[in-house]
């Protein structure tokens, strides 16, 4: 089955600085990388997602990339802000064979100093 | 639409005792999947359901769990025996397009074994 890497556990940033968190994959054929935010106590949500036809994707202060030859994928996040403090996780996914869910890393707790 | 709800928020339990999760996917939405979130373990994958019908459970961990979802409407993640390696917290989420789409995730159940 898919084995879904993501480092670090725990990233600090200053406010305003960037922060990169990276994930890698072991099956191929997985194709469909989304990346979910969850706050302390809260339920898991979709920031963005990338599909493996696609090298990069932006959101505004959020991008994705993907290296499939690599297998890695990582989540950029520009001008920091303190609301961005929370656990993001990365996952990946492939259609067909009746493993469809998502297999997700272990998450990175990523805090903002002010 | 109030998105995924589950219930109850917190149950506090003891062991051998059963347990019953409960879960409402998002009207229209035809994919259901149950994940188990713990320190250890991360977010993991138990099963998942498309028209009401189980496709994956390899992810449920043994004989004591058991899911049904006998309408589009309403599914069970069920626990019996409970045991303390139970606690974690259990997410219900559902998914309008066939996988791998966007899943959204209800708020969680925390469930403690004593």
């Amino acid at each position: 089955g898919e084995n879904v890497e993501q480092h670090p556990s725990t990233l600090s940033v200053q406010e305003g600085d960037s922060a990169v968190i990276k994930c890698t994959y072991s099956d191929s054929a997985s194709n469909y990388f989304p990346w979910y935010k969850q706050e302390l106590g809260k339920r898991p949500q979709l920031i963005i997602d990338i599909r493996s036809n696609v090298g990069e994707k932006k959101d505004q202060r959020i991008a994705v990339t993907l290296n499939k030859t690599a297998k890695h994928f990582s989540l950029h996040i520009t001008e920091t802000q303190p609301e961005d403090s929370a656990v993001y996780f990365c996952a990946a996914s492939f259609s067909g064979g009746g493993a469809d869910g998502l297999t997700f890393g272990k998450g990175t707790h990523l805090i903002i100093q002010p | 639409d109030a998105g995924v709800i589950q219930s109850p928020r917190h149950e506090v339990t003891e062991m051998g005792q059963e347990v019953t999760l409960r879960c409402k996917p998002i009207s229209g939405h035809d994919y259901l999947f149950w994940y188990r979130q713990t320190m250890m373990r991360g977010l993991e994958l138990l099963i998942y359901f498309n028209n009401n019908v189980p496709i994956d459970d390899s992810g449920m961990p043994e004989d004591r769990f058991s899911a049904k979802m006998p309408n589009a409407s309403f599914s069970t993640l069920k626990i019996q025996p409970s045991e303390p390696r139970d606690s974690a917290v259990y997410f219900c989420a559902s998914s309008l397009l066939p996988p791998p789409n966007e899943q959204f995730f209800g708020p969680g159940t925390r469930l403690t074994v004593l």
